[in-house]
């Protein structure tokens, strides 16, 4: 079975600009769930959804934002970029939620 | 808020040996799961262990078992005969068993080296 695929792998945009990360859960899974990884901060929850549905949202501003489509890809949009939003971005998908969570190779974005 | 503290950035071990990773957490919740997933250089992160917090029993995965002591929320994990490929970012995770949804909260990470 296929796992967690995210594109692209590696970005570089420019402060203001606005970028889309696709992830594409493993065959089955209905949640995906998406997090920010920084040297300083770790692995931060962004959000997760459920079936088309966004059931959990972490700290961050309005300017993230997320949607599931109907066959469970994922995609998470970051407008108006900012320095501080250059990292890896990893997508994580489980069959159901509550659920163990497998994740993705990441996308890599730097902001320039 | 859950918190999860793993208190050593850096561990190394010689190749056959055992090492163990620290991890301790902080809920008010009876119910959950405690994991411990591993960051290789490639960045892919990786399943190692899962332990149900119901279950009184030790998980244990080939090398790789854990210590899970509720009362003390401290769960680490011990990787025996350490070999070149367990060289890594370790992240110790939590997940509540109870809510709607599927939340982890990871610590920050331990990264371990393996000496040939």
């Amino acid at each position: 079975k296929a796992g967690v695929t995210q594109t692209p792998r590696y970005l570089i945009k420019t402060r203001g600009q606005q970028v889309t990360l696709s992830c594409s859960p493993i065959s089955g899974h209905r949640s995906v769930s998406w997090y920010q990884q920084t040297p300083g901060q770790g692995l931060q929850f962004l959000f997760e959804y459920f079936s088309e549905t966004q059931r959990n949202k972490g700290n961050f501003p309005g300017r993230f934002s997320g949607r599931q489509f109907s066959n469970s890809r994922s995609e998470m949009n970051v407008s108006t970029l900012e320095l501080g939003d250059s990292a890896l971005y990893l997508c994580a998908s489980s069959r159901l939620a509550p659920d163990t969570q497998y994740f993705g190779p990441g996308t890599r974005l730097t902001v320039l | 808020a859950q918190t999860v503290t793993q208190s050593q950035p850096e561990m190394s071990v010689q190749e056959a040996e055992t090492v163990t990773l620290s991890c301790t957490y902080d809920t008010s919740e009876s119910d959950y799961y405690l994991f411990w997933y591993k960051q290789p250089p490639s960045r892919q992160m990786i399943l190692v262990i899962r332990q149900e917090a119901y279950k009184q029993q030790n998980a244990t995965e080939n090398r790789f078992s854990v210590n899970f002591q509720k009362a003390a929320k401290s769960f680490s994990l011990k990787i025996s005969d350490s070999q070149l490929g367990d060289a890594a970012m370790y992240f110790c995770a939590y997940r509540s068993a109870g809510r709607t949804g599927n939340q982890f909260y990871f610590g920050t990470g331990t990264s371990l080296t393996v000496i040939p």
